[in-house]
């Protein structure tokens, strides 16, 4: 049961336009989301976060929407640079004090931005 | 400013062989947790360490155990290792929550054939 679902595998966008990645969750319980970013044969790298209080989070070229009521939020890059090609996983987690920051991870969305 | 460190980087096991991964943080964090990654599967929470000396089954503790003697440390073992074991494994730690930034090593390659 995948409770966190990027069901787009890849996405290929050129540089300097928007790129959209997306994530869909199925627990209700679940009340901090948070995007993480991978290069080959390194760790997965903190993006951007958001707490189910608000509805978007800005950090430089970075937003991330949530929209609860769909159970749905978006990453946004705004412009891409070939250096944002990489794997973007959607993460989720519970109420803190019984979740003990345990994450439950996408399957990841291979993001390639073509110069 | 080392992070999470995991050792070996790579290993290559026979079936039924055992061994141990070891991760390190210097970052003082209470909680510590390991994944891992396939493909298609994203990465999944196996044990996790809420302080030093306890442990706690994630979503995919079969297979596998683990243990936190010292803060900064948390192994990861394997009694007898299958092929299904043949994966990415990433150890992570992490601030108490609220916070719910999770820090991740390099990761760990390991083959059983």
């Amino acid at each position: 049961d995948q409770q966190v679902k990027q069901n787009s595998p890849s996405l290929s966008v050129q540089e300097g336009r928007i790129s959209i990645l997306n994530c869909d969750y199925t627990n209700s319980m679940f009340d901090y989301f948070l995007w993480y970013k991978k290069y080959p044969a390194e760790g997965p790298t903190f993006l951007i976060s958001i707490s189910s209080i608000k509805d978007k989070n800005e950090d430089g070229r970075f937003t991330v929407f949530l929209n609860k009521s769909a159970k749905h939020l978006s990453l946004h890059i705004v412009p891409s640079q070939p250096g944002d090609s990489a794997v973007y996983f959607c993460a989720a987690s519970g109420a803190g004090g019984t979740s003990y920051g345990k994450l439950t991870f996408g399957q990841g969305t291979i993001l390639t931005v073509h110069p | 400013n080392a992070g999470v460190t995991q050792t070996p980087k790579f290993r290559v096991l026979k079936t039924g062989q055992s061994m141990t991964l070891l991760c390190a943080q210097d970052m003082n964090h209470e909680y510590m947790y390991w994944y891992r990654q396939d493909p298609g599967m994203g990465l999944r929470l196996i044990h996790y360490s809420v302080g030093e000396g306890t442990t706690a089954k994630g979503e995919v503790p079969d297979g596998y155990n683990v243990s936190r003697l010292k803060k900064q440390n948390f192994l990861l073992g394997l009694e007898s290792a299958a092929p299904s074991q043949t994966s990415v494994y990433f150890c992570a730690s992490s601030r108490r929550p609220p916070f719910g930034e999770l820090f991740f090593g390099e990761g760990s390659r390991l083959t059983v054939l």
